[in-house]
């Protein structure tokens, strides 16, 4: 098993520019979300779904969309970059709800740099 | 509104001694607790969690205190091991939300 798989590992924007984060999970897990680490801040979760064609807002939503077609993938879109989405952002994924104590594996991280 | 807080952003200790980590939080509704695990470049990892209905759990060389009273949660490493040193991030929920909330991150050196 790959486990939770994200591309790019890095990647430099321009003000205004968009893009999608990858992340895939080959585990078969029903629950996926998205969160963004910075400095003194912790993990903030933006996006998360808790299956196939549903999805929830975290704490962070603003700029970002997401969407889950498969159980597989759980794509984040920057839909118009801006400096303040500088950050390391995370994919993880868990067989059953993180809410109630269970594990959540992690992808690898996505840094990126918004100019 | 920070509803987890881990106030120390660092603690170094020496290998073989006890390790104590601490959070706070402020919402009652939390209902279980999870701590995790970063070493640079690499996502964070899983270590321990507990449920409300508990005030202890044991993994190991790792033990987490909850104290729900003074909304108070302490993961302690005995004995810590120079590979412990990494970023440990406490993090609560409560069941019917589904979002996990973490702290800031206390950076933990244990030094050889």
């Amino acid at each position: 098993n790959a486990g939770v798989t994200q591309t790019p590992k890095f990647q430099v924007l321009k003000t205004g520019q968009s893009m999608t984060l990858q992340c895939a999970q080959d585990m078969n897990h029903e629950y996926m979300s998205w969160y963004r680490q910075d400095p003194g801040m912790g993990l903030r979760l933006i996006h998360y779904s808790v299956g196939a064609g549903i999805t929830d807002q975290g704490e962070v939503p603003n700029g970002y969309n997401v969407s889950r077609s498969t159980t597989e993938d759980f794509p984040l879109r920057l839909l118009s970059a801006a400096p303040s989405q500088t950050s390391v952002y995370f994919c993880a994924s868990s067989y059953q709800l993180a809410a109630f104590g269970n594990e959540q594996f992690f992808g690898p991280g996505t840094r990126l740099t918004v100019l | 509104d920070q509803q987890v807080k881990q106030n120390s952003p660092s603690l170094s200790v020496q290998e073989g001694r006890i390790s104590i980590l601490n959070c706070d939080y402020t919402n009652s509704m939390f209902d279980y607790f999870l701590w995790y695990k970063k070493y640079p470049a690499e996502g964070p990892t899983f270590l321990i969690s507990i449920s409300s209905i508990k005030d202890k759990n044991e993994d190991g060389r790792f033990t987490v205190f909850l104290n729900k009273s003074a909304k108070h949660l302490s993961l302690h490493i005995v004995p810590s091991q120079p590979g412990d040193s990494a970023v440990y991030f406490c993090a609560a929920s409560s069941g019917n939300t589904g979002k996990l909330i973490f702290g800031q991150g206390t950076t933990l050196q244990v030094k050889p």
